[in-house]
């Protein structure tokens, strides 16, 4: 079964602070990509990073890295300096070719993030 | 930067009632897709859509369910008889190709709510 889990349905950090947030998944597939989507309220979902499974190397983009743990199935986001613009929903997922022309995204149930002042 | 837009941002309906939730995709974007979120839930897959034609949908897309793209900018879909648990934020997605690790963008969703 492909699934993903985000065990924190929210957290809170600090401005200025780092925080973590956790995703495992559970796929058979060898190749398959690593995505976290942030959803500020009544806005878009919208691409933070993307990881390709076959890469050792960890994404970064600016503020915000991944930490992805191929063998234990585990992709978590660490959000370094934490701005009040960060405060969203967080949503996890991967994605694997099915055919040729459908390319099947997996979410989790997503992580609100509330960033205190 | 190019967004997707869904609308309406709410609707609310009465059970059996029909509904369409409208979307406009990114322009140069060739496939589209819906997903829904019933609260507190994952969001689920339900439909991708690819040259005027489902390409693939989910067990949750049954016939009370259609897609269409009616012109070329927009991208609907219709629940032919509300169900209570019908009741979800529906997202629509867009992406330009379906390889691997392409990237689907998404709009700010329809919260729908069947009483």
């Amino acid at each position: 079964a492909q699934t993903v889990t985000q065990s924190q349905p929210e957290m809170s950090v600090q401005e200025a602070e780092t925080v973590t947030l956790s995703c495992t998944y559970d796929t058979s597939e060898s190749d398959y990509y690593l995505f976290w989507y942030k959803q500020p309220p009544s806005r878009q979902m919208i691409l933070v990073i993307r990881q390709e499974a076959y890469k050792q190397q960890n994404a970064t983009e600016n503020r915000f890295s991944v930490n992805f743990q191929k063998a234990a199935k585990s992709f978590s986001l660490k959000i370094s300096d934490s701005q009040l613009g960060d405060a969203a929903m967080y949503f996890c997922a991967y994605s694997i070719q099915v055919e040729y022309n459908f390319n099947k995204f997996y979410f989790g149930s997503g992580t609100k993030l509330n960033v205190k002042p | 930067e190019p967004e997707v837009t869904q609308t309406p941002s709410h609707q609310v309906t009465q059970m059996g009632q029909e509904v369409i939730l409208r979307c406009v995709p990114i322009s140069n974007h060739l496939y589209f897709y819906w997903y829904r979120q019933i609260l507190g839930q994952k969001v689920e897959f339900l439909v991708s859509f690819y040259n005027n034609e489902i390409s693939e949908k989910s067990e949750i897309f049954d016939d009370q369910f259609s897609v269409e793209r009616p012109d070329g900018s927009n991208f609907t879909l219709k629940i032919r008889s509300t169900k209570l648990e019908d009741s979800a934020m529906y997202f629509c997605a867009s992406s330009w190709g379906a390889v691997g690790g392409e990237t689907q963008y998404f709009g700010p969703g329809t919260r729908l709510l069947v009483l």
